[in-house]
């Protein structure tokens, strides 16, 4: 238990659906990390947050809209996704928004299959 | 960014220095060299870096030859625990990544023996 939870666990969409992914951080970190993992795939990262300002989209289409209301959550919200983005998205946070440096504690993930 | 090479698997037992290796031929003057780690499906760990100098930290050292276009991550009394996914990547120091795409590589697969 690392003090982070992501839900669901698990999701099925088709194509033309819409959907959110939650994460939730219970460590105090004002930083927060989306990642996506595809199978036999480095990881990759999507989008960090500091202090709920978006400090880093690293060329995510616009299909993933993230969204942070405060420091403790974070969403990803999916609409008209693809096959190919079938995969595990992993949320993090960590105290600061220093990615090289910074220990990050991670969610479960949310295991997304597009049909 | 410069690429960089990894072998993709290795076997260590367990007691034993780790050696990973990690080559970074095209590397640029104000390119650091990174170690993380990914253990099952968890995210990065950070392990280390550095520029030129050889580092040494609580968990590992690096050791950067004089050329820069190779180093090596060393785990001096690899554990179990340690059995994870090792990836060297280099870019310029920052505190973010700015608009760039970052991946991790195919790293190398570490699997320590009993």
């Amino acid at each position: 238990e690392t003090g982070v939870t992501q839900t669901p666990r698990h999701l099925v969409m088709g194509m033309t659906n819409k959907k959110s992914l939650k994460c939730e951080q219970h460590l105090g970190h004002n930083a927060m990390y989306w990642y996506k993992q595809s199978a036999k795939k480095p990881l990759e990262l999507m989008f960090v947050y500091s202090l709920e300002e978006r400090v880093e989209n690293n060329s995510v289409p616009s299909r993933f809209s993230p969204e942070c209301p405060n420091s403790s959550h974070l969403f990803l919200h999916l609409h008209t996704l693809q096959p190919e983005d079938s995969a595990l998205y992993l949320c993090a946070s960590s105290s600061s928004g220093s990615i090289f440096t910074d220990t990050q504690y991670f969610g479960p993930g949310t295991r997304l299959t597009v049909l | 960014d410069a690429k960089t090479t990894q072998p993709p698997s290795m076997d260590c037992a367990e007691g034993r220095a780790a050696n990973l290796p990690c080559n970074h031929s095209t590397i640029s003057g104000n390119e650091y060299v990174y170690w993380y780690r990914q253990i099952h499906s968890q995210g990065p760990q950070y392990i280390i870096h550095g520029l030129k100098n050889n580092e040494t930290n609580e968990m590992a050292s690096l050791i950067i030859t004089e050329d820069r276009k190779s180093s090596t991550l060393i785990l001096p009394h690899a554990t179990l625990r340690d059995t994870a996914v090792y990836y060297c990547i280099v870019r310029p120091f920052r505190s973010n990544f700015g608009n760039e795409k970052l991946t991790f590589g195919t790293g190398t697969r570490l699997t320590i023996i009993p």
